[in-house]
């Protein structure tokens, strides 16, 4: 069964630094997603993409963030400048379609990032 | 506003006991309610949807509109159901959706 991959499984980086996370969606899904989860707290919408463009993002989004499918299988997100409470589990998902109901919504294993 | 509350940070029960695992929801619109499991070191993964009315491992769940709930019941709980358990609201804004997510409820099952 095809699953949402993520690379790396967990990340260690200073404060300032930039960091790219990586996402391979289900190859037929057109629907991606990037989800956080700051240790003891709920999951959080971060961003919705389709079509090459982002189609909803939280307030939690803002201008250090950024998304990109750079190929036809990659889905990354990219922080500029790591602040402390950047430290967290994002994860990635993916689905088919958007209008369905019941659309899945298909998760990855996650990356740990922890920001020092 | 769009809020999904799992009041139980923790459920322990011994096996062959009844489970429920209660979310409620506030949503302004038609709500679509999932519940995602995330057993240890694995990822998030769909159990059910309410739209679906199924039963799976033996779980159910129903959406109840009046009392906004979606609770997460098992008549007889097995130490395999151990596992994080996740109740999640359907945004569906701008012809968009996005997942907004409970808190969480541990769910422990003892032998």
């Amino acid at each position: 069964e095809p699953e949402v991959t993520q690379t790396p499984s967990h990340q260690v980086t200073q404060m300032g630094q930039e960091v790219i996370l990586r996402c391979v969606p289900i190859s037929n899904h057109l629907y991606f997603y990037w989800y956080r989860q700051i240790l003891g707290q709920k999951v959080e919408f971060l961003v919705s993409f389709y079509n090459n463009e982002i189609s909803e993002k939280s307030e939690i989004f803002d201008d250090q963030f950024s998304v990109e499918r750079p190929d036809g299988s990659n889905f990354t997100l990219k922080i500029r400048s790591t602040k402390l409470e950047d430290s967290a589990m994002y994860f990635c998902a993916s689905s088919e379609g958007r209008g369905i109901s019941g659309e899945t919504q298909y998760f990855g294993p996650g990356t740990r990032l922890l920001v020092l | 506003a769009q809020r999904v509350t799992q009041p139980e940070k923790l459920l322990s029960v011994f096996k062959g006991a009844p489970v429920e695992l209660k979310c409620n929801y506030s949503y302004s619109g038609s709500p679509e309610l999932f519940w995602y499991v995330q057993y240890s070191r694995q990822r998030l993964q769909l159990l059910l949807r309410h739209i679906s009315r199924e039963s799976i491992k033996g779980f159910t769940a129903d959406l109840n509109k009046g009392e906004t709930s979606f609770h997460l019941k098992k008549p007889f709980a097995q130490e395999e159901d151990s596992a994080m358990y996740y109740c999640a609201l359907r945004s569906f804004s701008g012809g968009y959706n996005k997942l907004i997510f409970g808190a969480g409820t541990r769910l422990a099952v003892h032998p």
